[in-house]
């Protein structure tokens, strides 16, 4: 079956650095999704990307859907504490309509 | 607001015995999912409708039950928790199986199992 990977697991980031987060799929996805869960929270739904290649941008977090269409990246600049939590990305293929595969998440520490 | 509600936010159960949770939505979404998430995990789902078509995962335990008697509402029922069942319950909504706006996910209900 589909499975989606991310890493790191873990990412410690001192305040102000850059830092990137990567969902590899094991089969060709049709979209991916990409959620923010705080601490003691729920995850928040960030972006879509749907095109191959596709680049999406809100403020400092950039989105990028590969090519193959099986990898994505988030990649934030100049960390802030407020950008604490778990990132977890979520793959959608056209066998699995309707139902989204989560990875295990990159949890992000911001140390001031 | 339009948004999803679960409740209880924290459901204490013995062990086999049978509990539910409940989810509710006011974005009017045809798309329910419940998504089971065991701490550091992935969420985990579960099952979900589509308006009243009902959809399991297939390796969803018997164990767990859902219900969705209207648009609104939509229930999880464990049969016979045990203490591997214990975890945070989400509830998700999305407009269309296309999710292109992503799911709305309640709060959660976190299960333990005593």
């Amino acid at each position: 079956g589909q499975q989606v990977m991310q890493i790191p697991q873990y990412q410690h980031v001192q305040e102000g650095e850059d830092f990137t987060t990567y969902c590899n799929s094991s089969t060709t996805l049709s979209n991916i999704q990409w959620y923010k869960q705080r601490p003691g929270g729920h995850p928040v739904f960030l972006i879509q990307l749907v095109k191959s290649g596709e680049v999406k941008k809100q403020k400092r977090l950039t989105f990028q859907f590969g090519e193959a269409k099986k990898n994505s990246s988030l990649h934030i600049t100049a960390t802030q504490t407020t950008d604490v939590g778990t990132y977890f990305c979520a793959g959608g293929t056209t066998d699995s309509w309707g139902k989204f595969q989560f990875g295990a998440g990159t949890q992000v520490v911001v140390t001031p | 607001d339009a948004m999803v509600i679960q409740n209880p936010r924290y459901q204490v159960t013995q062990f086999g015995k049978p509990v539910t949770l409940s989810c509710s939505q006011t974005l009017n979404h045809n798309v329910m999912y419940w998504y089971q998430q065991k701490s550091s995990q992935a969420p985990k789902l579960l099952f979900h409708y589509y308006d009243k078509d009902f959809n399991n995962e297939a390796d969803t335990p018997d164990n767990f039950q859902s219900r969705r008697p209207n648009t609104s509402f939509c229930f999880l029922d464990i049969r016979s928790p045990g203490l591997g069942d214990a975890a945070m319950y989400l509830c998700a909504t999305s407009r269309d199986l296309q999710g292109a706006r992503g799911y709305t996910f309640g709060s959660g209900t976190r299960l333990t199992v005593v």
